[in-house]
């Protein structure tokens, strides 16, 4: 049972878009900033957005990042087959600890 | 460019120990905190442990407290996960991550099984 509570899968045609949300509470979500991670199958997690909706340097304007209260969503615009992938939320917690969603299965149809 | 990589993964048998280590270029490793976090085949992700860059503040997730010791040496810019009592549920891949989870190493197999 993961601390973070995201949908177990999403889907989209290619070209749309696509929403992803990460639930969490005040100990968590509600008083930190939210990452978000693309895990391609077989390899390591990618960092996407950090600060609830920063982009490190080379991830493209296509992904999103917003958070309000205690939960927050991941955007993806302009689907691609290549964006097929495992998508995590994490963030600290004051429980010392970081914890995250159980993780969201995009699939591009 | 920022590398992270992972080593000393393998197999071990329930109670065992095993210790990995990660190597860091690319930035100024004794200035940063540094985390691991693994994952279970098939499973998400899971924070273990968390130490500040002057190895002053540790954290651990308590399925590994007792256990697992994580340490860090700047002088070689190398973190490591000392892991003792292994048992069936620790196996995973084990991931270095730069804090505050910025950047991955490649992850190493840990499986523990008889």
């Amino acid at each position: 049972q993961s601390v973070l509570t995201q949908p177990p899968s999403v889907s989209a045609a290619p070209g749309q878009k696509v929403t992803i949300s990460c639930s969490g509470s005040s100990s968590n979500i509600g008083n930190n900033y939210v990452s978000w991670y693309q895990q391609l199958p077989g390899t390591a997690p990618k960092l996407l957005i950090y600060d609830n909706n920063k982009r490190p340097s080379g991830i493209p304007d296509r992904f999103s990042g917003s958070k309000s209260g205690t939960s927050a969503t991941l955007g993806i615009t302009g689907l691609q087959t290549g964006d097929e992938a495992d998508y995590y939320c994490g963030t600290w917690d004051s429980s010392l600890r970081w914890v995250f969603g159980g993780g969201t299965k995009l699939t591009v149809l | 460019e920022v590398q992270l990589v992972e080593s000393g993964g393998g197999l071990v048998q329930p109670g065992g120990s095993l210790r990995l280590s990660c190597a860091a270029s690319g930035f100024t490793f004794s200035s940063y905190s540094m985390n691991w976090v693994r994952q279970a085949p098939g499973k998400g992700l899971e924070w273990v442990s968390y130490i500040s860059s002057s190895s002053s503040t540790i954290y651990y997730a308590d399925s590994v407290k007792g256990r697992f010791t994580i340490s860090r040496d700047n002088a070689k810019n190398s973190l490591y996960l000392q892991m003792n009592s292994l048992r069936d549920e620790d196996t995973a891949v084990y991931y270095c991550a730069r804090e505050p989870l910025i950047d991955w190493g490649q992850g190493t197999l840990v499986t523990v099984s008889s």
